[in-house]
């Protein structure tokens, strides 16, 4: 299995907070990514980095912001969580961006904003 | 929009039945891939389809890439109950370097 990691794995927070959630991993890959997960829409990219302190935008960016300050760690911030942003977020790496590369995702983050 | 379109939504079978799930888009991508993934973990690949027409067998998994890459098939023989998940096909369109997930399958195989 690939070694990645995420935390908290369960996270219940008000509306107007800001959230933060890790993603790390130990297979020194460039690629990393975060994806969110909703019935009916899939996994959705929000936001990904092709190496430190390089990021980019995703599908559905808006109201989410990234930072990699280490090849091994890509944080997710929401800065004033929304009930929208209610969802199972994903965290995935990738050695090569090549159209044939695996991503390896994992074990996800449920969120719930209240 | 969704750029890929995923059918059936649900599918429930009894085991030992043959199943085809199907991804389509009218978007052209350089490569397909189909992960699965079970409640609480993250998808797993199973298989990435590159060439129009291409077919790939996995045991009892049959993949296949349609000629004009803008859809593809999943063919599951004698379904047995560890089939059981959801099904996502994601691609590469052409030209992009971000993957884009389908909607997804959800699987059960009833004992």
């Amino acid at each position: 299995d690939a070694g990645i990691t995420q935390s908290p794995r369960h996270k219940v927070t008000e509306t107007g907070t800001p959230v933060t959630l890790r993603c790390h991993q130990t297979e020194n890959h460039r690629y990393m990514y975060w994806y969110r997960q909703d019935p009916g829409h899939g996994l959705r990219l929000i936001h990904y980095s092709y190496g430190v302190k390089d990021t980019d935008k995703g599908e559905v960016s808006d109201g989410y912001s990234v930072s990699r300050s280490k090849t091994e760690d890509f944080l997710l911030t929401l800065e004033s969580a929304t009930s929208s942003q209610t969802s199972v977020y994903f965290c995935a790496i990738s050695a090569s961006n090549l159209p044939h590369s695996e991503q390896y995702f994992g074990p996800g983050t449920r969120l719930t904003v209240t | 929009t969704q750029l890929l379109e995923q059918s059936p939504q649900f599918l429930s079978i009894q085991e030992g039945e043959n199943l085809t799930v199907y991804c389509n888009s009218s978007s052209v991508f350089s490569s397909l891939q189909w992960y699965r993934q079970e409640p609480g973990e993250g998808p797993v690949l199973l298989v990435t389809v590159v060439t129009g027409g291409e077919v790939k067998k996995l045991k009892r998994l049959t993949f296949q890439f349609g000629d004009a890459r803008k859809d593809s098939s999943l063919h599951i023989t004698a379904a047995q109950p560890g089939d059981t998940g959801l099904y996502l096909c994601a691609g590469y369109e052409t030209g992009a370097n971000n993957l884009f997930f389908g909607t997804g399958t959800r699987l059960t195989v009833i004992p």
